[in-house]
């Protein structure tokens, strides 16, 4: 069965420091998709990125960039420079086979001090 | 503007008081789905339904009941809500073949 795990329970930096979030997920589907989703303190799902396992190369977008590896089945999440707007909970996912459901990580909360 | 909604946002209510959290997608999805989140567990599905009529058990039924009569309406029913159920619950759908799932806003439970 599909498996996300967070292991950071909460991280907190200083504003404009960099920071990333580990996600080690596990599957046996051959082709798979994984998420990332932020949650800020309202509480409402913001969707990040979908990527799909045929695609290992880096994204980047503005100061978030993720990394997929599946040789260690990881895809880690990285913000440059970051922001106080960037704290929340930051989730990261994967479908089961057949898409019913996404399993989700535990969650890694995120303080951004000024 | 394509959404899921979720009604009401928030509720607090007491132990045995059956309630219903509605949830309405305006995109003629078949797949939705119930998600409850507690701290510490992520997000767990409760139930899903893969159309009209066609409704299946996730990983934490328990508790819960749904029906889905009509494709754009899934709605969670608590029919004697307990403490343990105090929870943020989101829903959400999918079209067919897509991968591109949509989640409403939420919905802040509290049983007394």
């Amino acid at each position: 069965a599909q498996k996300v795990t967070q292991a950071q329970t909460e991280i907190s930096v200083v504003e404009k420091e960099d920071v990333t979030l580990d996600c080690v997920y596990e599957t046996r589907d051959t082709t798979y998709y994984l998420f990332w989703y932020k949650q800020p303190p309202s509480g409402e799902l913001v969707f990040l990125i979908r990527r799909n396992s045929f695609d290992e190369q880096n994204e980047i977008s503005g100061r978030y960039s993720w990394n997929f590896q599946k040789s260690t089945s990881s895809f880690n999440f990285t913000i440059t420079a970051s922001q106080v707007v960037d704290s929340a909970v930051y989730f990261c996912a994967l479908p089961n086979t057949g898409f019913q459901k996404l399993v989700f990580g535990t969650g890694t909360r995120l303080l951004v001090s000024p | 503007e394509a959404q899921v909604t979720q009604n009401p946002r928030y509720l607090i209510t007491v132990t045995g008081k059956k309630l219903t959290v509605t949830c309405s997608q305006n995109m003629n999805h078949e797949y939705m789905s119930w998600y409850r989140q507690d701290p510490g567990l992520g997000l767990r599905q409760i139930y899903y339904s893969m159309n009209v009529e066609v409704t299946d058990k996730g990983d934490v039924p328990e508790g819960y009941k749904v029906s889905r009569k009509e494709k754009r309406n899934f709605p969670l029913i608590l029919e004697s809500p307990s403490p343990n159920q105090t929870s943020l619950y989101f829903c959400a759908s999918r079209g067919t073949g897509s991968r591109e799932q949509f989640f409403g806003p939420g919905t802040r439970l509290t049983v007394l």
